[in-house]
């Protein structure tokens, strides 16, 4: 079965430019995620969605970032514009609430690096 | 708020026990994991504990959960090269236990 599945793996921009990260949660699953990893902060949780439904978004660091889910078989973080202290590796993870409901299924990550 | 507190690093020679210890703050986590990521890879669910179990034994992993401390340990027995790989601790952020909190992660270096 396919896993979590992350575009672009890796994106190099310039500073003010738009990036767009997606992901194509496992079929059936009904949770979405989206982390950041740095050195500095390690693993960030900035939204995660529910049936396609954002449920806490406040882990998103400024309005320069946005996410969406308009299907449940795709999501899109969004930063614009973007800027070097944005640099990391950006995670999607999905999960179907079972035993254990915390099981979450990541994706191979989106590494970003805005000069 | 919530927040998971783990070592940084740890350095251990092949055929060694391992321990990897984190302490948590939400109490009222049903549930507390244990993840694991290797290089250049998302993280995966390596185990997990039901917060009324002390310990949980699965083959050469051991987790012992301290309710009253907050504190949670991985043991790995007879530590393999293969074990080289970032560990982390996870406590619910939500009432569901879908979203989870996870500290900064352990580095764990097995020399041969």
């Amino acid at each position: 079965d396919a896993g979590v599945i992350q575009s672009p793996r890796h994106e190099v921009t310039e500073m003010g430019q738009e990036v767009t990260l997606r992901c194509k949660p496992i079929s059936g699953h009904n949770s979405l995620f989206w982390y950041r990893q740095t050195m500095m902060r390690g693993l960030e949780l900035l939204i995660y969605f529910n049936n396609n439904v954002p449920i806490d978004d406040s882990g998103m660091p400024e309005d320069r970032f946005s996410a969406k889910m308009p299907n449940a078989s795709f999501s899109t973080l969004k930063i614009q514009p973007s800027e070097p202290r944005d640099s990391a590796v950006y995670f999607c993870a999905s999960s179907l609430a079972g035993i254990p409901p915390g099981e979450l299924f990541f994706g191979e990550g989106s590494r970003l690096t805005v000069l | 708020g919530e927040d998971v507190e783990q070592s940084l690093f740890l350095s251990v020679r092949e055929g060694d026990s391992s321990v990897i210890n984190c302490t948590y703050t939400d109490s009222s986590s049903t549930y507390l994991y244990w993840y694991k990521q290797e290089p250049g890879a998302g993280l995966q669910l390596l185990t997990y504990i039901f917060s009324n179990m002390d310990m949980k034994q699965d083959q050469r992993l051991t987790v012992l959960l301290n309710k009253k401390d907050k504190h949670l340990s991985l043991r790995i027995a007879d530590t393999q090269t293969g074990d080289s790989a970032i560990y982390f601790c996870a406590e619910t952020l939500n009432q569901a236990g879908t979203a989870l909190i996870f500290g900064k992660g352990t580095t764990l270096s097995v020399s041969s």
